[in-house]
């Protein structure tokens, strides 16, 4: 029961920035919005967080909305090295505890 | 070297036996997590402990058991395997802050064949 809804897949052209789309309409008030990548079958590799202001890093933007039930995660120039699976997580409470709880994540392939 | 280090990288095993997956880190982590990942699915919390003290089960932890030997070690072990517990599995780590950020760490994973 993903806490979170990604398209299972896009594609990119090489150079292009890749706009991928996180839905959390169910997140707690205080709860970061994570995004992981991960290459081939390697482990997720992290590349940004966020609460509720846009966030950017050497690697990717991050645009959160106002109401904070959606983001959307930036390459600017995508490369053929950005083809991967990309996870968007949100901590889930359970028993007590929040996890942070992964979703099937959206497949980008970065095209030449 | 790596931060989270899983042994072994490679196992295939045979239906009924037991084997165990090692995860160590050298970030200094109370958190760490065990995760499975299946072909065209993403990662499912198997096991989950917080301290040293403190382990909890994921959403699919039948078959599965796991120890915490110290802050540093977690692992895994599947007392019978099956053929449906072929899976890639992911260790990771977190230390997460007072103001709910918690960046995770993973392993390289340890992929798991049972015949």
């Amino acid at each position: 029961d993903a806490k979170t809804t990604q398209p299972p897949s896009m594609d990119c052209a090489e150079g292009r920035a890749a706009n991928l789309p996180c839905n959390h309409s169910t997140i707690s008030g205080n709860e970061y919005v994570y995004w992981y990548r991960q290459i081939h079958s390697q482990g997720p590799q992290y590349i940004i967080h966020g609460l509720k202001n846009n966030e950017t890093n050497e690697m990717a933007s991050l645009i959160i909305t106002e109401d904070r039930k959606s983001s959307t995660l930036i390459l600017p120039h995508a490369t053929l090295r950005d083809t991967a699976v990309y996870y968007c997580i949100v901590r889930v409470e359970a028993g007590g505890s929040y996890i942070p709880t992964f979703g099937r994540g959206t497949s980008l392939i970065v095209h030449p | 070297d790596a931060d989270v280090t899983q042994t072994p990288r490679n196992r295939i095993t045979k239906t009924g036996k037991r084997i165990m997956l090692e995860c160590s880190q050298t970030k200094g982590h109370d958190r760490m997590y065990w995760y499975r990942q299946d072909p065209g699915l993403g990662l499912r919390l198997i096991y989950y402990s917080f301290d040293v003290k403190d382990i909890n089960k994921g959403e699919i932890s039948d078959g599965y058991s796991v120890s915490r030997q110290a802050q540093a070690k977690f692992s895994l072990s599947l007392e019978s395997a099956i053929p449906n517990q072929t899976a890639l599995y992911f260790c990771a780590t977190s230390d997460p802050t007072r103001t709910a950020q918690e960046t995770q760490y993973f392993g390289p994973g340890t992929r798991l064949l049972v015949l």
